[in-house]
């Protein structure tokens, strides 16, 4: 079936510092993307998303490509921020309805 | 404002009391779905309705009911609970062919 492997936490970095979490997929066709946030004690956001190959999401400074090639949709952002602490989810949506999400990945900025 | 809520936000309950939490939203959004999330197991699907009377088992159903009576409400039941369902339940919307879904703030439930 399905599936969405993300790259393990927690992720602790300096302010400013360049961050990458890596989203792969297992999928048969051709599935939607997400990137969802979850801040500390807060449901979950849509970050960004992506609906068809090397379509690029972005938002907030995040950014994140739609690789089918590598069947990846790793996210970016050149520059954190401590308010950027939280915990991240790759998700997958390849039949209208379920996303099927990554285990997520914990980011911690520290100033 | 666009949201979906959820109801009650925290519930401390006994094994085999039933309950109910209740989701709401105001986006006239055809898609609804329940996840619970836990430790380790990231968020996975219990059911979801794709339109008013049309509810269907996502990946952990045991021991979960829904409805979907009208539009913007979809409430999770747990008839009898057991402590194995102590968990994180975020409620979700979406249109149909938009495939992103959004998210309510959560309901954290303990059953001893």
């Amino acid at each position: 079936g399905d599936s969405v492997t993300q790259m393990e936490g927690p992720v602790t970095l300096s302010e400013e510092a360049f961050l990458t979490i890596n989203c792969t997929y297992t999928a048969t066709g051709y599935p939607s993307l997400f990137w969802y946030v979850q801040y500390p004690g807060e449901g979950l956001q849509l970050l960004l998303k992506a609906t068809k190959a090397d379509d690029k999401g972005s938002n907030k400074g995040f950014e994140a490509t739609y690789r089918k090639e590598t069947t990846s949709f790793h996210l970016e952002k050149g520059s954190v921020q401590v308010s950027d602490s939280a915990v991240y989810f790759c998700a997958l949506n390849n039949q209208g309805g379920k996303l099927i999400f990554g285990q997520g990945t914990e980011l911690s900025v520290k100033p | 404002e666009a949201q979906v809520t959820q109801n009650p936000r925290y519930l401390i309950t006994v094994t085999g009391k039933k309950l109910t939490v209740t989701c709401s939203q105001n986006m006239n959004h055809e898609y609804m779905s329940w996840y619970r999330q836990d430790p380790g197991l990231g968020l996975r699907q219990i059911y979801y309705s794709m339109n008013v009377e049309a509810t269907d088992k996502g990946d952990v159903p045991e021991g979960y009911k829904v409805s979907r009576k009208e539009k913007r409400n979809f409430p999770l039941i747990l008839e009898s609970p057991s402590p194995n369902q102590t968990s994180l339940y975020f409620c979700a919307s979406g249109l149909a062919e938009a495939y992103e879904q959004y998210f309510g703030p959560g309901t954290r439930l303990t059953v001893t």
